[in-house]
């Protein structure tokens, strides 16, 4: 089955301890990106990655890295999350660029005390 | 950088009715124009997609008018049904920065 994977689902921490969000796409596809949903705001966007080894910022970066060593494999790093970093986020894919439909993960709900 | 402004941001729709969501943008360079669908606990899925050379297309139940001179484009949902209760996001995407830029979302809740 073509998917998204995210790991974990639902993630509870304190504030500046080091975590890593893994996201996995078993399609093929060069484009992998990460965004946070927040109320009100939609979907931002925080790193994108148009292929392996090649990444760059979305609007909302500050806080997170990412890496890109894998195709299939597109994780967010945050080195010290802090409570404005709570959130849910989104990793999605696409084939070639993101004006091809993205396919979205199930989410990962965090929550920094 | 207000790009995108979705409305309305709630909508309540009984069953059988016409739910419209509006979308409004202002960069001109945008050229493809898609329509996501969230149910709780899901991530987002793309539900209809339009490209700017057209001003309509209809899959099924739901159709996206453009217009290009207004910059907007709009989701019309017919024969509105329980199951289409979700969260309805535009997500205008331009080839420069590589991303869609998504509107605020609505949430539509159809009554039975």
């Amino acid at each position: 089955e073509a998917q998204v994977t995210q790991n974990p689902r639902y993630l509870i921490t304190v504030t500046g301890k080091k975590l890593t969000v893994t996201c996995s796409q078993n399609m093929n596809h060069e484009y992998m990106s990460w965004y946070r949903q927040d109320p009100g705001l939609g979907l931002r966007q925080i790193y994108y990655s148009m292929n392996v080894e090649v990444t760059d910022k979305g609007d909302v970066p500050e806080g997170y890295k990412v890496s890109r060593k894998e195709k299939r494999n597109f994780p967010l790093i945050l080195e010290s999350p802090s409570p404005n970093q709570t959130s849910l986020y989104f990793c999605a894919s696409s084939r070639g660029l993101a004006g091809n439909e993205q396919y979205f993960g199930p989410g990962t709900r965090l929550t920094v005390t | 950088q207000q790009q995108v402004k979705q409305s309305p941001q709630s909508l309540i729709v009984q069953k059988g009715g016409i739910s419209i969501i509006n979308c409004a943008y202002e960069n001109t360079a945008f050229d493809y124009f898609p329509w996501y669908q969230q149910f709780p606990g899901k991530g987002p899925a793309l539900l209809i997609a339009i490209r700017p050379d057209v001003s309509e297309k209809k899959e099924g139940r739901f159709t996206i008018s453009f217009n290009k001179s207004a910059k907007q484009f709009s989701l019309h949902i017919m024969d509105s049904q329980p199951g289409d209760s979700a969260t309805y996001f535009c997500a205008p995407y331009y080839n420069q920065g590589g991303k869609l830029i998504f509107g605020q979302g609505t949430e539509l809740s159809v009554k039975p």
